[in-house]
């Protein structure tokens, strides 16, 4: 079955510090794969989106991901990570020209001052 | 407006009564989308809707889940006899053309049943 997966529920980080979330993915071809971003009582905001070609994507907000294939892996980065970073972050994916996006459980961020 | 609006925000609901909530997409949007997100949980999707027409409802939970798009741009999403399962942010999405496309959410409306 199609699934996306993030391991972490929870991380903390301090502020200035690096930052990477993981995401990996089981399907039988290569999906189509984002991040978004959502702060309390806000909907999601899309960071970034894996389509194909180069595999470092660079987002909005000083966010990159790196897909790789071989790992099956979507792993969102930041160098240094500011208070405002905190929220959830849910990573998705959907076949190529399907609407249906799964969706990982999300990985709630904290930012120690 | 510039973004997904949704209405209400927060709804309150005994168990039994009938809900309904309001989606308001990106004005020229063709796709609307419906996903329930459990607490602690990633959006799980409901529906999807091509204008007007419902093309998938694969994933609402039972029949007591509704939804429309009559006029092909608000939408409705109506659960009935709501059941304290039911309780949950639904969030509503559009995208600019059908099939896949990026998708635009809204704020969410979250649903408690008491």
């Amino acid at each position: 079955a199609q699934s996306v997966t993030q391991p972490d529920i929870h991380i903390t980080v301090s502020e200035g510090a690096s930052l990477e979330l993981r995401c990996n993915y089981s399907y039988g071809a290569t999906p189509y794969l984002f991040w978004y971003v959502q702060s309390p009582g806000q909907g999601l905001q899309l960071l970034l989106k894996y389509f194909s070609g180069d595999t470092l994507v660079q987002g909005i907000k000083g966010f990159e991901a790196e897909f790789k294939r071989s790992q099956s892996s979507f792993n969102l980065r930041k160098p240094s990570v500011h208070w405002s970073d905190a929220a959830e972050y849910f990573c998705a994916a959907t076949l190529s020209g399907t609407y249906k996006y799964i969706f990982g459980t999300g990985t709630r961020l904290k930012v120690l001052a | 407006g510039a973004g997904v609006s949704q209405s209400p925000r927060y709804k309150v609901a005994k168990r039994g009564q009938d809900v309904a909530l309001r989606c308001d997409p990106i004005s020229g949007h063709v796709s609307l989308f419906w996903y329930q997100q459990a607490l602690g949980q990633g959006p799980e999707f409901l529906t999807y809707f091509q204008n007007e027409a419902q093309l998938d409802k694969s994933g609402l939970p039972s029949d007591r889940f509704f939804a429309e798009r009559p006029e092909g741009s608000v939408s409705t999403l109506k659960i009935q006899r709501t059941q304290q399962e039911d309780s949950a942010v639904y969030l509503c999405a559009s995208s600019l053309t059908g099939g896949f496309n990026e998708q635009f959410f809204g704020p969410g409306t979250r649903l408690t049943v008491l």
